[in-house]
């Protein structure tokens, strides 16, 4: 079956820490995008990649890295610089970098204590 | 700077009853409006609207755009417990084709039996 994985559902980690949140796509689709959603919010774009080994900050990207090595793999570090990174992490994929339909992974909400 | 509201940020309904979901928007060299449903985890697309005046139908959720006053609703008919969810509604933004969306904050739709 196509789609995004993304991995784990849930993760905690102590302030200070860096974490990495895992995003996988088998569509075969060129671009990639990494979202935040906090409660009572829509969602807020932290990076994204329109190609494999290019990526480009979005609204939101304090705190935060990527790397695009590979076309399928797209994953997010949430450094100790992320002030406020409790939160739910949506990775999202599209066929080409300009296609607006952006096909979604399940989530991993991420609790920092 | 470009933005998206939606309205209202949530709304009660009983099984049987029609809403009407709002989604204003403001942004800059406009492409595309979209709409999401968001059960839990993952957003899934439900229309793209491109043109002013033409409804996008699927099954008892419809659609329309109105680039004039800058804004889209989503009806649904008839509804369904089912239908609770998160409805998000995104537009393309930036000065180029970039596959970037800004979100609204969602409307949260609760449907009681």
């Amino acid at each position: 079956d196509g789609g995004i994985t993304q991995s784990p559902k849930y993760l905690f980690r102590k302030e200070g820490q860096n974490v990495t949140l895992s995003c996988e796509q088998n569509l075969n689709h060129d671009a990639m995008y990494w979202y935040r959603q906090d409660p009572g919010q829509g969602l807020r774009l932290i990076y994204y990649s329109q190609i494999v080994n290019d990526f480009q900050k979005g609204d939101i990207a304090e705190g935060y890295s990527v790397s695009r090595e590979k076309k399928e793999s797209f994953p997010l570090t949430v450094t100790s610089a992320q002030k406020n990174p409790t939160a739910f992490y949506l990775c999202a994929s599209s066929p080409t970098f300009d296609s607006y339909e952006q096909y979604f992974g399940p989530g991993t909400r991420l609790t920092v204590t | 700077e470009d933005k998206v509201v939606q309205s209202p940020l949530s709304l009660v309904v009983h099984e049987g009853d029609t809403v009407t979901l709002n989604c204003s928007y403001e942004v800059t060299n406009f492409r595309s409006l979209l709409w999401y449903k968001q059960e839990k985890k993952a957003p899934t697309f439900l229309f793209m609207l491109t043109s002013s005046g033409i409804e996008k139908k699927s099954g008892r959720l419809s659609s329309i755009l109105d680039k004039k006053e800058l804004f889209s609703i989503l009806n649904i008919t008839a509804t369904q417990t089912g239908d609770s969810a998160v409805y998000l509604c995104a537009v393309p933004h930036g000065s180029s084709n970039t596959g970037k969306l800004i979100f609204g904050q969602g409307t949260t739709l609760q449907v009681k039996p």
